[in-house]
């Protein structure tokens, strides 16, 4: 069964210092991996997927099969960047299909 | 851009009774809406993948009986939680997605439930 796990319920950092976010996962497949964010008292939104290869608000994230992880990366954290992030794997033929998230990383960048 | 409209957003009812969740994309048609809860400082978990038109497909270990998904139309699913008890207070969320391939999920703003 497929599995995600983002080791850091909780994560601190200044504004302005790197910041990583861990996800790693396990399936037997050929997984499709996405970053979904939550700002406070707003819903759930997707903020980039690893078949885009694209960087969206200054992050990045990187599949890395050998790894099995996906880690969210942004060198430069800004306050806004404070939010609840999930990682999530989709297992489906099509994009966005049937979705396993991990338990999320509360992300509080300090002025 | 699409956007996808939960209701209510919080329902306090008493146990024994049902509540109907409703889920619409309001801009877009939506094929497919899947429906998650999520317990306090926890996770996501993926209830049922509700199909227009066809039967709901529900997760190992949820009562299709005690939440029924209804997908009647492309812009409109509901789940109804029957005979509710205070185990299933909880925060549902409802998301969907369009028909083309690729298509992302957008995701309602999610319903608080609380029984008592």
């Amino acid at each position: 069964a497929q599995r995600v796990t983002q080791p850091e319920k909780l994560l601190s950092v200044f504004k302005g210092a790197p910041v990583e976010l861990k996800c790693n996962y396990s399936y037997s497949g050929s997984p499709e991996l996405f970053w979904y964010v939550q700002y406070s008292r707003q819903r759930l939104q997707l903020l980039l997927r690893h078949i885009s290869r694209e960087s969206i608000k200054g992050f990045t994230a990187d599949l890395n099969k050998g790894e099995t992880s996906f880690h969210l990366k942004k060198p430069f954290a800004q306050e806004e960047d404070s939010a609840m992030y999930y990682c999530a794997l989709s297992e489906g033929e099509t994009s966005g299909s049937r979705l396993t998230f991990g338990e999320g990383t509360q992300l509080t960048v300090n002025p | 851009g699409a956007v996808v409209s939960q209701h209510p957003s919080w329902v306090i009812c008493k146990s024994g009774t049902s509540v109907k969740i409703e889920c619409r994309s309001l801009d877009f048609q939506a094929t497919t809406m899947f429906w998650y809860r999520q317990f306090p400082k926890q996770s996501l978990m993926l209830m049922a993948t509700s199909n227009e038109g066809s039967k709901a497909t529900y997760e190992q270990g949820v009562e299709k009986d005690k939440f029924l998904i209804n997908h009647a139309s492309l812009t409109l699913s509901t789940l109804t939680v029957t005979s509710a008890h205070p185990e299933d207070s909880s925060f549902y969320i409802c998301s969907a997605r369009g028909g083309l391939k690729n298509s992302p999920l957008h995701f309602g703003n999610g319903t608080r439930l609380t029984v008592t």
